[in-house]
């Protein structure tokens, strides 16, 4: 079965650089989260989308934007990045039907910013 | 406000015992989701379980069960006959209900390293 796509897998920027990642859903989902994994700690929710609208807002910098696409892929942009976003950054996907909420896990990203 | 608490920072068994999780959660929801996700040394997030509030029925999948105590706010998660490739990190995790937007996310506790030793 498909799975969530996410790419690239491993990413190692300068400080001060700029970012994107990208999310693929698993078909026929309408809604991407996106989440941030620090080192030894837990997933922290950044931010999502429904029906390529924005739906919820978490900790997400605002040196950090995300849109999701027409085919519902989503891109998380990080500029100015700084030492402390070096992480794990998730992308999981959801079908927005009433009463099921199961978010399907991508593999991650993970950013190194040197 | 959500809040997930896993009280057991890090859990370390011989093989074959039995080993529980604790999760403790508090949200003023009347209608929410519990979640499990085991997260091995390979770093993805393994999803295990789902319980809606309105189910207090404990569920049995092999050597995993979990017991779900609303009265106490508790989701707790135990392993039996622990192996080597249980080792990983677990995470409780909490979501309310799906609202106009369809979209709700997850609070995640700070997690519990399992560590089993053969």
């Amino acid at each position: 079965a498909a799975g969530v796509i996410q790419s690239p897998r491993h990413l190692i920027k300068e400080k001060r650089e700029t970012a994107t990642l990208k999310c693929y859903p698993i078909p026929r989902h309408d809604t991407v989260y996106w989440y941030q994994q620090g080192p030894g700690q837990d997933p922290q929710f950044l931010i999502s989308f429904y029906e390529k609208m924005q739906s919820d807002k978490g900790s997400i910098p605002d040196r950090f934007s995300a849109q999701q696409f027409s085919d519902y892929h989503s891109e998380l942009n990080m500029s100015s990045l700084e030492l402390g976003d070096s992480a794990l950054y998730f992308c999981a996907s959801s079908s927005g039907l009433v009463g099921y909420n199961e978010q399907f896990f991508g593999p991650g990203t993970r950013l190194t910013v040197l | 406000a959500q809040k997930v608490t896993q009280a057991q920072t890090e859990i370390s068994v011989v093989e074959k015992e039995d080993v529980t999780l604790d999760c403790v959660y508090e949200t003023r929801d009347t209608t929410y989701y519990l979640f499990w996700y085991k997260q091995p040394p390979s770093g993805e997030l393994v999803f295990l379980i789902r319980r809606n509030s309105f189910d207090e029925q404990n569920e049995i999948s092999g050597r995993y069960s979990w017991n779900f105590q609303k009265s106490t706010s508790s989701f707790n998660f135990t392993i039996t006959a622990s192996q080597v490739v249980d080792s990983a990190v677990y995470f409780c995790a909490l979501s309310d209900a799906l609202d106009q937007t369809g979209a709700n996310n997850l609070f995640f506790g700070t997690g519990t390293r399992l560590t089993v030793i053969p």
